[in-house]
């Protein structure tokens, strides 16, 4: 079964320091991994996804295979980085499987001055 | 860029009413999809649509149908609205066979209160 786990609902960080949002998922096949953010009031956007290998926004993942894992990185965390953070997983498209995207739970990321 | 909106920003509705939640994307996607968000349980999908006149029930499709007549537009009905279902409705769309991702780009979401 597909499963995404965002261990941590809150997360509380001083401007500066660095972050790491945690995501763990549970698939078989090859998958499709992304970070959503959601800002106060703003629609649920496209952050990164492990695909592009970018850094959007000072924010890093890497897909980790044998820890299944796709943690979310920023050295140097800034007040307009609070906002609410998805991490989601579909099937690698062309591979037969659903198109669909199974997302965790959020965390929620308060950058305190 | 990929404009998806949703005909309103805030509804209020009784229980018992008939609600209809609509969903227009401009980009041509095949895909489209109705999910609700909760606090402490993140997005759960309701229903989801491949093609026209074509759906697929979701992981909460209980209270709810969905309707899609024309590529651009996904209607979400409750046929009779409970106060459990209040809450923030988002709809997405996404086009795989033309991307290469199944990312799925979303509306500004509906806040709908049921009282």
């Amino acid at each position: 079964a597909q499963r995404v786990t965002q261990p941590e609902k809150l997360l509380s960080v001083f401007k500066g320091a660095p972050v790491e949002l945690k995501c763990n998922y549970s698939y078989s096949g090859s998958p499709e991994l992304f970070w959503y953010v959601q800002y106060s009031r703003q629609r649920l956007q496209l952050l990164l996804r492990h695909i592009s290998r970018e850094s959007i926004k000072g924010f890093t993942a890497d897909l980790n295979k044998g820890e299944t894992s796709f943690h979310l990185k920023k050295p140097f965390a800034q007040e307009e980085d609070s906002a609410m953070y998805y991490c989601a997983l579909s099937p690698l498209p062309g591979q037969g499987g659903s198109e669909k995207l199974v997302f965790g739970k959020g965390t929620k990321l308060t950058v305190n001055p | 860029d990929v404009k998806v909106t949703q005909s309103s920003r805030y509804l209020v509705k009784r229980t018992g009413e008939k609600v209809f939640l609509e969903c227009v994307q401009d980009m041509d996607h095949e895909n489209m999809f109705w999910y609700r968000q909760d606090p402490g349980l993140g997005l759960r999908l309701i229903y989801f649509s491949y093609d026209v006149k074509m759906k697929e029930k979701g992981d909460i499709p209980e209270g709810y149908s969905v309707s899609r007549e024309k590529k651009e537009r996904f209607s979400l009905i409750l046929e009779s609205a409970s106060t459990n279902q209040t809450s923030m409705y988002l709809c997405a769309s996404s086009s795989p066979g033309t991307s290469g991702s199944n990312e799925q780009f979303f509306g500004p979401g509906t806040r709908l209160t049921v009282l």
